[in-house]
């Protein structure tokens, strides 16, 4: 079955550690996004890629960086100067075209220990 | 900017009763609406679209309708059940832009 997996499903962060969030798609989608969850808030954007080595910030893009090297991959580093990590992080994917709907990952919850 | 407001929750229902919940947007164009479903640990799932005016999006029992005269898009099912309880996010999108926005999210809970 086609999809998106995100791993690992929990993940837990000591302070001034970077820690990478894995996400793959096997959808053959151009467009791949990372969402933050956090309680009563919603989803927001944090960084977007419509085509492979190319990718653009989100409306919260600072502390997170991101690569593309891959049409099926898009990985999202939460770097130590995001000061506030702990949220629910959501990999989702579409075709690349507005109206297409966006499939989502499980999402990887972060915690700080 | 575009945004979106979703009515704020928690819902709390009984069995078979009925779900409305209302959002409205505020967009630059003509923007396609969505609502998502999604439930307790998992991502969101595609509950139902709409792309113009006037448009009904429906699936597993549930509608809205597209209205662009009020700038709204809100969701209904005439009969909820128990396994309908998650957290349901209003959002749209324009053709030529690649993000999504998001309502707050509103959660629903459907007692026995």
């Amino acid at each position: 079955d086609g999809g998106i997996t995100q791993s690992p499903k929990y993940l837990f962060r000591k302070e001034g550690q970077n820690v990478t969030l894995s996400c793959e798609q096997n959808l053959n989608h151009d467009a791949m996004y990372w969402y933050r969850q956090d309680p009563g808030q919603g989803l927001r954007l944090i960084y977007y890629s419509q085509i492979v080595n190319d990718f653009q910030k989100g409306d919260i893009a600072e502390g997170y960086s991101v690569s593309r090297e891959k049409k099926e991959s898009f990985p999202l580093t939460v770097t130590s100067a995001q000061k506030n990590p702990t949220a629910f992080y959501l990999c989702a994917s579409n075709s690349g075209t507005g109206v297409q709907p966006q499939h989502f990952g499980d999402g990887t919850r972060l915690s700080i220990l | 900017g575009d945004s979106v407001t979703q009515m704020e929750g928690p819902v709390t229902l009984s069995e078979e009763a009925f779900l409305t919940i209302n959002c409205t947007y505020t967009a630059t164009g003509y923007p396609s609406l969505f609502w998502y479903v999604q439930y307790p640990g998992e991502g969101l799932q595609l509950l139902l679209k709409a792309t113009k005016a006037d448009d009904k999006g429906s699936n597993k029992g549930f509608e809205a309708t597209y209205r662009k005269e009020t700038t709204s898009f809100h969701l209904e099912k005439g009969s909820v059940q128990v396994s309908d309880s998650a957290v349901y996010f209003c959002a749209l999108t324009l053709s030529n832009d690649y993000k999504l926005s998001f309502g707050a999210g509103t959660t629903v809970t459907v007692r026995a």
